[in-house]
Protein backbone atom coordinates (compact mmCIF):
# COMPACT_ATOMS: atom_id res chain seq x y z
CA UNK A 1 0.00 0.00 0.00
CA UNK A 2 1.37 3.50 -0.90
CA UNK A 3 1.77 5.83 1.83
CA UNK A 4 -0.09 8.83 0.40
CA UNK A 5 -2.60 7.56 -2.44
CA UNK A 6 -4.49 9.67 -4.91
CA UNK A 7 -6.75 9.26 -7.89
CA UNK A 8 -4.38 10.23 -10.94
CA UNK A 9 -7.62 11.35 -12.93
CA UNK A 10 -8.14 12.93 -14.71
CA UNK A 11 -11.36 14.50 -12.90
CA UNK A 12 -13.74 16.43 -15.51
CA UNK A 13 -16.20 18.54 -14.18
CA UNK A 14 -18.34 21.50 -15.71
CA UNK A 15 -17.46 24.95 -15.05
CA UNK A 16 -19.39 26.20 -11.78
CA UNK A 17 -19.53 22.74 -10.37
CA UNK A 18 -18.16 21.88 -6.82
CA UNK A 19 -14.69 19.75 -7.60
CA UNK A 20 -13.97 16.72 -5.02
CA UNK A 21 -10.14 15.70 -4.84
CA UNK A 22 -9.43 12.88 -2.14
CA UNK A 23 -6.38 11.69 -0.63
CA UNK A 24 -5.72 8.72 1.60
CA UNK A 25 -2.87 8.19 3.59
CA UNK A 26 -1.19 5.11 5.74
CA UNK A 27 0.32 5.85 8.73
CA UNK A 28 -1.67 6.98 12.03
CA UNK A 29 0.92 9.00 13.31
CA UNK A 30 0.49 11.72 10.25
CA UNK A 31 0.22 15.29 11.80
CA UNK A 32 -0.58 17.57 8.94
CA UNK A 33 -1.88 17.83 5.72
CA UNK A 34 -1.12 19.59 2.57
CA UNK A 35 -2.72 20.65 -0.99
CA UNK A 36 -0.37 22.13 -3.31
CA UNK A 37 -1.41 22.96 -6.62
CA UNK A 38 0.38 22.49 -9.24
CA UNK A 39 0.17 24.05 -13.10
CA UNK A 40 2.01 21.82 -16.13
CA UNK A 41 5.28 22.63 -16.59
CA UNK A 42 5.16 24.76 -13.32
CA UNK A 43 6.17 23.94 -9.51
CA UNK A 44 3.70 23.62 -7.21
CA UNK A 45 1.93 26.35 -4.66
CA UNK A 46 0.14 25.87 -1.32
CA UNK A 47 -3.20 26.28 -0.88
CA UNK A 48 -4.33 24.96 1.91
CA UNK A 49 -3.27 22.92 4.99
CA UNK A 50 -5.42 21.24 7.69
CA UNK A 51 -3.96 19.47 10.63
CA UNK A 52 -7.44 19.06 12.73
CA UNK A 53 -10.48 17.00 11.82
CA UNK A 54 -12.96 18.44 10.45
CA UNK A 55 -13.26 21.22 7.98
CA UNK A 56 -11.15 24.12 6.64
CA UNK A 57 -12.67 26.81 4.52
CA UNK A 58 -10.27 29.43 2.43
CA UNK A 59 -12.54 31.35 -0.32
CA UNK A 60 -13.73 28.73 -2.40
CA UNK A 61 -11.23 25.91 -1.20
CA UNK A 62 -12.50 23.45 1.54
CA UNK A 63 -10.00 20.80 3.09
CA UNK A 64 -11.62 18.21 4.95
CA UNK A 65 -9.80 15.41 7.47
CA UNK A 66 -10.83 12.52 9.03
CA UNK A 67 -8.46 11.30 10.64
CA UNK A 68 -10.14 7.71 12.22
CA UNK A 69 -10.66 6.80 8.50
CA UNK A 70 -7.08 8.41 7.12
CA UNK A 71 -9.26 10.43 5.13
CA UNK A 72 -8.15 13.85 3.58
CA UNK A 73 -10.38 15.64 0.95
CA UNK A 74 -10.29 19.39 -1.22
CA UNK A 75 -13.33 20.46 -1.82
CA UNK A 76 -13.34 23.64 -4.86
CA UNK A 77 -16.26 25.66 -5.03
CA UNK A 78 -17.71 27.26 -8.46
CA UNK A 79 -14.65 25.69 -10.11
CA UNK A 80 -13.48 27.57 -13.02
CA UNK A 81 -11.24 27.05 -16.27
CA UNK A 82 -8.22 28.35 -13.96
CA UNK A 83 -8.02 25.86 -11.59
CA UNK A 84 -7.37 23.07 -14.33
CA UNK A 85 -3.66 21.31 -12.82
CA UNK A 86 -2.78 18.60 -10.98
CA UNK A 87 -3.57 18.91 -7.02
CA UNK A 88 -0.85 17.02 -4.62
CA UNK A 89 -1.91 15.48 -1.47
CA UNK A 90 0.73 16.02 0.65
CA UNK A 91 1.58 14.35 4.58
CA UNK A 92 3.79 15.57 7.22
CA UNK A 93 5.06 13.21 9.88
CA UNK A 94 7.75 13.59 12.27
CA UNK A 95 9.25 10.58 14.05
CA UNK A 96 12.48 11.95 15.09
CA UNK A 97 13.12 12.93 11.95
CA UNK A 98 11.20 14.92 9.03
CA UNK A 99 8.87 13.33 6.74
CA UNK A 100 6.71 14.68 3.97
CA UNK A 101 5.45 12.59 1.31
CA UNK A 102 3.53 13.39 -1.73
CA UNK A 103 1.03 11.58 -3.64
CA UNK A 104 1.10 11.47 -6.79
CA UNK A 105 -1.61 13.61 -7.45
CA UNK A 106 -5.06 14.29 -9.56
CA UNK A 107 -5.41 15.96 -12.64
CA UNK A 108 -8.43 18.54 -12.68
CA UNK A 109 -10.00 19.81 -16.06
CA UNK A 110 -12.66 22.25 -15.84
CA UNK A 111 -15.07 22.62 -18.77
CA UNK A 112 -15.67 25.85 -19.68
CA UNK B 1 12.63 39.50 -2.99
CA UNK B 2 13.50 36.59 -5.82
CA UNK B 3 12.02 34.07 -3.76
CA UNK B 4 13.89 30.34 -4.94
CA UNK B 5 15.76 30.44 -7.54
CA UNK B 6 17.29 27.17 -9.04
CA UNK B 7 19.75 27.23 -12.20
CA UNK B 8 20.08 25.87 -14.67
CA UNK B 9 16.61 25.26 -16.23
CA UNK B 10 17.61 22.77 -18.47
CA UNK B 11 20.32 20.47 -19.04
CA UNK B 12 21.59 17.11 -20.95
CA UNK B 13 24.05 14.84 -19.41
CA UNK B 14 25.58 11.56 -20.78
CA UNK B 15 25.68 8.44 -18.27
CA UNK B 16 28.64 8.79 -16.02
CA UNK B 17 29.18 12.69 -16.26
CA UNK B 18 28.48 14.50 -12.84
CA UNK B 19 26.77 18.33 -12.26
CA UNK B 20 25.93 20.31 -9.51
CA UNK B 21 22.23 21.80 -9.87
CA UNK B 22 21.85 25.32 -7.64
CA UNK B 23 19.59 26.73 -5.60
CA UNK B 24 19.60 29.91 -3.34
CA UNK B 25 16.70 31.47 -1.44
CA UNK B 26 16.36 35.34 -0.33
CA UNK B 27 13.65 34.46 2.28
CA UNK B 28 16.21 33.67 5.45
CA UNK B 29 14.07 30.64 5.31
CA UNK B 30 16.38 27.96 7.67
CA UNK B 31 14.74 24.73 5.83
CA UNK B 32 15.90 23.90 2.63
CA UNK B 33 14.96 20.64 0.41
CA UNK B 34 15.43 18.49 -2.86
CA UNK B 35 12.65 16.80 -4.38
CA UNK B 36 12.68 14.85 -7.98
CA UNK B 37 9.74 14.62 -10.16
CA UNK B 38 9.13 11.48 -12.57
CA UNK B 39 6.53 11.96 -15.05
CA UNK B 40 3.44 11.43 -13.76
CA UNK B 41 4.40 11.34 -10.24
CA UNK B 42 4.43 13.08 -7.06
CA UNK B 43 7.79 14.25 -5.69
CA UNK B 44 9.98 12.76 -3.52
CA UNK B 45 12.52 13.99 -1.01
CA UNK B 46 16.33 13.54 -1.93
CA UNK B 47 17.92 15.52 0.55
CA UNK B 48 16.95 17.89 3.23
CA UNK B 49 18.70 21.01 5.56
CA UNK B 50 17.41 22.18 8.75
CA UNK B 51 20.18 24.58 9.06
CA UNK B 52 23.24 25.54 7.53
CA UNK B 53 25.80 22.71 7.88
CA UNK B 54 23.46 20.38 8.16
CA UNK B 55 21.73 17.72 6.60
CA UNK B 56 20.20 14.84 6.01
CA UNK B 57 19.23 12.06 3.88
CA UNK B 58 15.47 11.95 2.57
CA UNK B 59 13.59 9.14 0.93
CA UNK B 60 15.84 8.63 -2.29
CA UNK B 61 19.53 9.99 -1.58
CA UNK B 62 21.67 7.24 -3.42
CA UNK B 63 23.95 9.41 -6.58
CA UNK B 64 23.15 12.44 -4.78
CA UNK B 65 25.13 14.76 -2.43
CA UNK B 66 24.43 17.67 -1.04
CA UNK B 67 25.62 20.41 1.65
CA UNK B 68 24.69 23.56 2.83
CA UNK B 69 27.76 25.96 3.78
CA UNK B 70 25.30 29.19 4.04
CA UNK B 71 21.65 30.39 4.71
CA UNK B 72 20.98 31.05 1.49
CA UNK B 73 22.44 28.24 -0.86
CA UNK B 74 21.40 24.35 -0.79
CA UNK B 75 23.51 23.03 -4.02
CA UNK B 76 22.76 19.18 -5.27
CA UNK B 77 25.60 17.52 -6.79
CA UNK B 78 24.82 14.56 -9.47
CA UNK B 79 28.44 12.25 -9.38
CA UNK B 80 28.33 9.59 -12.35
CA UNK B 81 24.89 10.53 -13.82
CA UNK B 82 22.53 7.79 -14.35
CA UNK B 83 19.60 7.47 -17.11
CA UNK B 84 17.31 6.85 -13.71
CA UNK B 85 18.12 10.34 -12.98
CA UNK B 86 16.34 11.59 -15.53
CA UNK B 87 13.93 14.07 -14.26
CA UNK B 88 12.12 17.41 -12.79
CA UNK B 89 14.53 18.42 -9.76
CA UNK B 90 12.55 20.89 -7.22
CA UNK B 91 14.26 23.18 -4.90
CA UNK B 92 11.98 24.40 -1.73
CA UNK B 93 12.63 25.99 1.09
CA UNK B 94 10.23 27.00 4.31
CA UNK B 95 10.82 28.33 8.08
CA UNK B 96 10.40 26.72 11.31
CA UNK B 97 10.88 28.22 14.74
CA UNK B 98 11.73 25.04 16.09
CA UNK B 99 10.22 21.87 17.31
CA UNK B 100 9.69 20.34 13.75
CA UNK B 101 7.82 22.00 11.42
CA UNK B 102 3.95 20.93 11.17
CA UNK B 103 2.80 23.52 9.73
CA UNK B 104 4.89 25.57 7.62
CA UNK B 105 4.49 26.07 3.74
CA UNK B 106 7.41 25.16 1.61
CA UNK B 107 7.93 27.37 -1.29
CA UNK B 108 9.20 26.14 -4.74
CA UNK B 109 11.86 26.91 -7.35
CA UNK B 110 10.96 27.09 -10.60
CA UNK B 111 12.62 23.05 -11.42
CA UNK B 112 15.45 22.15 -13.26
CA UNK B 113 14.97 19.26 -16.05
CA UNK B 114 17.70 17.08 -16.36
CA UNK B 115 17.56 14.33 -18.95
CA UNK B 116 20.71 11.83 -18.79
CA UNK B 117 21.19 9.70 -22.15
Amino acid sequence: QKEVEQNSGPLSVPEGAIASLNCTYSDRGSQSFFWYRQYSGKSPELIMFIYSNGDKEDGRFTAQLNKASQYVSLLIRDSQPSDSATYLCAVYLYTGGFKTIFGAGTRLFVKA
Amino acid sequence: NAGVTQTPKFRILKIGQSMTLQCTQDMNHNYMYWYRQDPGMGLKLIYYSVGAGITDKGEVPNGYNVSRSTTEDFPLRLELAAPSQTSVYFCASSYSSGGGHSYNEQFFGPGTRLTVL
